[in-house]
């Protein structure tokens, strides 16, 4: 199994950009989840998926999208990236809301 | 904002001292689990412990929970230096459906 995989690894936006960040799991979790951690801040949550076709929206949800059109995959959409958005950017899932976490291994986004 | 709040920030330790992490929470929680952070890697979940529960072993890893005080510890016993990393306490409440997590304490064991 892989697990949580993240694509891509690292990425340069200029301001105004849009991009894609993919998460794929292959352990048939539920629930899904996107983190952005900046130093100092720890993991604050943006999005969620509680199961395919659902998302909710986390504590800091403003300037992206999400979409959980398979079970399997929960994408992070950013329409018009800000320099605020450099972070790096935690794909999780779950198989119960409550239980452990399996995180993918991040993506390294600058916005220039 | 943020649930979970582990102390210290920042702690150093030699090879094969105890090192001990405690995390303290706002609101009541359904569980409390703690993450491992290698430098630019993912986390990784340790344990978890349910609120009705006071203490959990695993390996060289001992949580406490005390719900009356809303805090937990993490003591990692006989470090070594791959213990290197950052620890995070996450709390689950069932209200929230999420877990909110701390901003982690950095443990630096050196040989």
């Amino acid at each position: 199994n892989a697990g949580v995989t993240q694509t891509p690894k690292f990425r340069v936006l200029k301001t105004g950009q849009s991009m894609t960040l993919l998460c794929a799991q292959d352990m048939n979790h539920e629930y899904m989840y996107w983190y952005r951690q900046d130093p100092g801040m720890g993991l604050r949550l943006i999005h969620y998926s509680v199961g395919e076709g659902t998302t909710a929206k986390g504590e800091v949800p403003d300037g992206y999208n999400v979409s959980r059109l398979k079970k399997q995959n929960f994408l992070l959409g950013l329409e018009s990236a800000a320099p605020s958005q450099t972070s790096v950017y935690f794909c999780a899932s779950t198989l119960t809301g409550m239980g452990e976490q399996y995180f993918g291994p991040g993506t390294r986004l600058t916005v220039t | 904002s943020q649930q979970g709040e582990e102390d210290p920030q920042a702690l150093s330790i030699q090879e094969g001292e105890n090192a001990t992490m405690n995390c303290s929470y706002k609101t009541s929680i359904n569980n409390l689990q703690w993450y491992r952070q290698n430098s630019g890697r993912g986390l990784v979940h340790l344990i978890l412990i349910r609120s009705n529960e006071r203490e959990k072993h695993s390996g060289r890893l001992r949580v406490t929970l005390d719900t009356s005080k809303k805090s937990s510890s993490l003591l990692i016993t006989a470090s070594r230096a791959a213990d290197t990393a950052s620890y995070f306490c996450a709390t689950y409440n069932s209200g929230y459906s999420t877990l909110t997590f701390g901003k982690g304490t950095m443990l630096l064991v050196s040989p």
